[in-house]
């Protein structure tokens, strides 16, 4: 058990759905990152925090935005939902920004 | 932008046997780390390296972090069954704070 913490395991919905995860990080981590798997792109980075703040950005679509909040856990939204955003999303946590990052299990994103 | 190739892909052993994989960079590093993660987990983080030339082991396992630092190296020694996953490398470093960058896996299957 890494300690981080995601909602839901597992989501079923509609394309031009709206969904959200959600992560608890580490007890005591500041920074927490989401990151995309899939079976043709492999484990993405899409973006990562720092105690309330982004603090860096990777290939994340327009249509997904992050935030995290002051008791430092975080929430993806996904809008307007395609079928290729069927994935398992990750999110991670580290201390202070660095790069021994702790995964949570994951949510498995299926869009039909 | 950076890419890690991962090899080799799969590797089916005998249990017992010795295995090693590899990553390797079109660009520099300043850090690589080693992740396992099995079916419908998160990756699960092994091995940090954090100096060109680094040799470092946990347990069963050991890396080393290339002098070029442009590629790592993994090695695990009497494989056992529950050595069973997907294996993957990570790099960090420069301009890409906090992000990690993966490589494609190596499925380990280990053979009783």
């Amino acid at each position: 058990d890494s300690g981080v913490t995601q909602t839901p395991k597992h989501l079923i919905t509609a394309t031009g759905q709206r969904v959200t995860l959600r992560c608890s990080p580490r007890s005591g981590d500041l920074s927490v990152y989401w990151y995309q798997q899939s079976l043709d792109q492999g484990l993405q980075f899409l973006i990562q925090y720092y105690n309330g703040e982004e603090r860096a950005k990777g290939n994340i679509l327009e249509r997904f935005s992050a935030q995290q909040f002051p008791d430092l856990h975080s929430e993806l939204n996904l809008s307007s939902l395609e079928l290729g955003d069927s994935a398992l999303y990750f999110c991670a946590s580290s201390a202070d920004g660095d790069y021994e990052q702790y995964f949570g299990p994951g949510t498995r994103l299926t869009v039909t | 932008g950076q890419q890690l190739n991962q090899s080799p892909q799969s590797m089916f052993i005998q249990e017992g046997e010795d295995v090693s994989m590899n990553c390797t960079s079109s660009s520099i590093f300043n850090t690589w780390l080693w992740y396992k993660q099995d079916p419908g987990e998160g990756p699960v983080l092994l091995i940090a390296l954090y100096k060109a030339g680094e040799l470092t082991s946990n347990g069963r396992l050991t890396a080393q972090f290339g002098i070029t630092r442009k590629d790592s190296f993994l090695n695990i020694s009497a494989s056992i069954p529950s050595d069973v996953g997907i294996y993957f490398c990570a790099g960090a470093g420069g301009t890409s704070y906090g992000k990690l960058t993966f490589g494609q896996g190596t499925i380990l299957t280990v053979h009783p």
